[in-house]
């Protein structure tokens, strides 16, 4: 069974510092989609990456796919307080089936 | 133009009720799919058809019954419910072999008390 992990859970950090969330797939897969929740609101779709060695980029946010190590990255430049949401990777098991991480909850401080 | 809608957003019940959440999506997707969003905000997939046929159907308590009258639509019936279902439900779609992201609604709220 196909099971999809972030790390971190959550994530609290400073106005201007740079991170990376992580997230790990068990499974092959060769597509990895990013999607942003703010509070009380639906998934927004960021990123879809389709294959190995993908890099994606919008604004301060940037997102990669190491198929082989079943490993994508969303990293964080110079946050600002407007990035604070929970972020979803997601993974396709078979033709349908989208599976979702634990989700990353990024707090900005200003 | 609401791309995948939801009706209704909010809904308090009390335990034991039936109830129905309904879904249509206009973005003239094939497969469609309702995900689960508990307090921990873990999401996970509940069912999902494509061109009307049920394609997964994870374990999930026979309360919960999808139907898709077409391609464009998908509700969620569930029968005696119960605390534990308290929770956000999504539905969503997309367009099988495209490979592009499901896009989903904006959820719809339940609460059993």
């Amino acid at each position: 069974e196909l099971k999809v992990e972030q790390n971190p859970l959550f994530l609290s950090m400073q106005e201007g510092k740079n991170y990376t969330i992580y997230c790990n797939y068990s499974t092959t897969s060769d597509r990895l989609y990013w999607y942003r929740q703010d509070p009380g609101k639906s998934l927004e779709s960021l990123f879809v990456l389709l294959s190995n060695g993908a890099v994606k980029q919008e604004g301060r946010l940037m997102a990669s796919l190491d198929t082989k190590a079943r490993l994508s990255t969303l990293h964080i430049t110079a946050a600002v307080h407007d990035l604070s949401a929970t972020y979803f990777c997601a993974v396709t098991s078979g033709t349908y089936k989208y599976i979702f991480g634990t989700g990353t909850r990024l707090k900005v401080l200003a | 133009d609401t791309a995948v809608s939801q009706t209704p957003k909010y809904l308090v019940t009390q335990m034991g009720n039936d109830k129905s959440i309904k879904c249509e999506q206009n973005l003239g997707h094939d497969t469609m799919y309702w995900y689960k969003q508990d307090s921990k905000k873990f999401l996970k997939i509940m069912f999902s058809y494509n061109n009307k046929e049920l394609i997964i159907n994870e374990t999930v308590p026979n309360r919960f019954s999808p139907k898709s009258p077409d391609k464009a639509h998908l509700n969620l019936h569930i029968n005696s419910l119960e605390l534990g279902d308290s929770a956000v439900y999504f539905c969503a779609s997309s367009l099988r072999d495209t490979w592009n992201t499901i896009y989903f609604g904006e959820g719809s709220w339940l609460t059993v008390v």
